[in-house]
């Protein structure tokens, strides 16, 4: 069972909507948690990077929410624009012997339509 | 300066033949990551250097996957006797200090590998 379940796997939504994509993890010990944009045929780009104290952190119109006792996280993106259509990657990294581990979610994978 | 840069973008090759990627990371970097991505999934942990050494290659599938970084700047992944199976784009990322928590990774583009 993959340790970072990210819903939904595909979205499709009408430019200029909001919508939020969600990431369930159970890795533990938790150190902080990543959202990664990742267009067609590019490497992952960072959005947002929240520790177990942050609830909420915004870069523009993309807000991440974390909640550290249910595990779980949100990436809301508002007023939607075709440019947004990507892979939302969702990353825990977690404490490990050889320091720190990044784990990674499968991605939703967001259209956006004209 | 460049961003992570990694050759070639694509590389078609033979089943039981061997490959080498290159990765290029964003000077001054210190640690650099090697993941492989299948399609529709999410990055997969290859092996991560700090300087020179590898500091963690707990990812590596099996003795066909190494990885070098001689002088701490570049590093190569080399897959010998190719298997389809790891047909798949193999993302390298760089980060400033070191320590996955630590700093944020910057990916390249990628290398499409397709073992025929």
């Amino acid at each position: 069972k993959n340790q970072v379940e990210q819903s939904p796997q595909s979205l499709i939504i009408l430019e200029g909507k909001n919508c939020t994509l969600q990431c369930n993890y159970t890795v533990s010990p938790f150190s902080n948690l990543r959202w990664y944009k990742q267009d067609t045929g590019r490497g992952p780009v960072s959005l947002t990077i929240m520790t177990f104290s942050e609830n909420t952190k915004s870069n523009g119109r993309y807000t991440a929410t974390l909640d550290a006792d249910t595990k779980q996280s949100s990436l809301h993106i508002t007023a939607s624009q075709l440019s947004d259509s990507a892979s939302y990657i969702c990353v825990v990294s977690v404490k490990n012997n050889a320091g720190n581990m990044l784990t990674f979610g499968g991605g939703t994978r967001l259209m956006v339509k004209p | 300066g460049a961003g992570v840069s990694q050759t070639p973008s694509n590389k078609v090759t033979e089943k039981g033949k061997y490959v080498e990627l290159r990765c290029d990371p964003i000077s001054g970097h210190t640690a650099l990551y090697w993941y492989r991505q299948s399609l529709g999934q999410g990055p997969e942990f290859l092996i991560y250097f700090q300087g020179t050494g590898a500091a963690d290659d707990s990812g590596l599938p099996n003795d066909r996957f190494f990885a070098v970084r001689p002088e701490g700047s570049v590093s190569t992944l080399k897959i010998q006797r190719t298997e389809r199976g790891d047909s798949a784009v193999y993302l390298c990322a760089s980060s400033g200090r070191g320590g996955p928590w630590s700093d944020t990774q910057y990916f390249g583009p990628g290398t499409r590998l397709t073992v025929l």
